[in-house]
């Protein structure tokens, strides 16, 4: 079946390390976004990218960076210039152009310790 | 103020019973979705919407464009449907067709 897979599912982090979070799709979809989630608060765009090798920051991209080599792949790096890094991460996806829905990630929880 | 607003942020309602949530946006937009959050954080996508109403099952939106507002209802509620309900707008301003999210509702449906 096709859909969006998020590794890892939980993920533990210690203060001043980089971590790389990842997005897989094999649904053939040309844009693909990160949002950040924290309690009570909508989803916050990260970072997107419409074409491979081709990404534009979203709302709230400072201390993140993400790369496009693949169509089917969006990792997302978390540095350690991230202030406050501990929220859930939700990977989307979206089919330019056909006019259907969104496919969205199960997510990672990301923690600081 | 948010250009996407929910109302309620919290319901609970009992088995059985006709639920409404409620989205206003105040951009001009191209699609209006809504999603469904489980409590294990993944996101489904409910409906897309551009005009008029749409029906699934129990659930069903309708929008209206000229007054900038979309309604979910779901009827026959069941415990199952228990989540936190989203609205999301594309707006036509905005670049790489990106969403804008309400806060989210939270619904709770007691058996």
């Amino acid at each position: 079946d096709g859909g969006i897979t998020q590794s890892p599912k939980y993920l533990f982090r210690k203060e001043g390390q980089n971590v790389t979070l990842s997005c897989e799709q094999n649904l053939n979809h040309d844009a693909m976004y990160w949002y950040r989630q924290d309690p009570g608060q909508g989803l916050r765009l990260i970072y997107y990218s419409q074409i491979v090798n081709d990404f534009q920051k979203g709302d709230i991209a400072e201390g993140y960076s993400v790369s496009r080599e693949k169509k089917e792949s969006f990792p997302l790096t978390v540095t350690s210039a991230q202030k406050n890094p501990t929220a859930f991460y939700l990977c989307a996806s979206y089919p330019r152009g056909l006019g259907y829905g969104y496919t969205f990630g199960s997510g990672t929880r990301l923690t600081v310790v | 103020k948010n250009e996407v607003e929910q109302s309620p942020q919290n319901l609970t309602a009992q088995e059985g019973e006709f639920i409404t949530i409620n989205c206003s946006y105040s951009v001009g937009i191209s699609a209006l979705h809504w999603l469904q959050q489980h409590p294990g954080g993944g996101i489904v996508s409910l409906f897309m919407l551009s005009s008029g109403k749409k029906k699934h099952g129990r659930l069903i939106a309708t929008i209206n464009i000229q007054e900038k507002h979309s309604s979910l209802h779901i009827t026959a509620s069941h415990p199952r449907d228990s989540a936190v309900y989203i609205c999301a707008v594309r707006s036509r301003e905005t670049s790489g067709s990106r969403l804008t999210f309400g806060e989210g509702t939270q619904l709770t449906v007691n058996p």
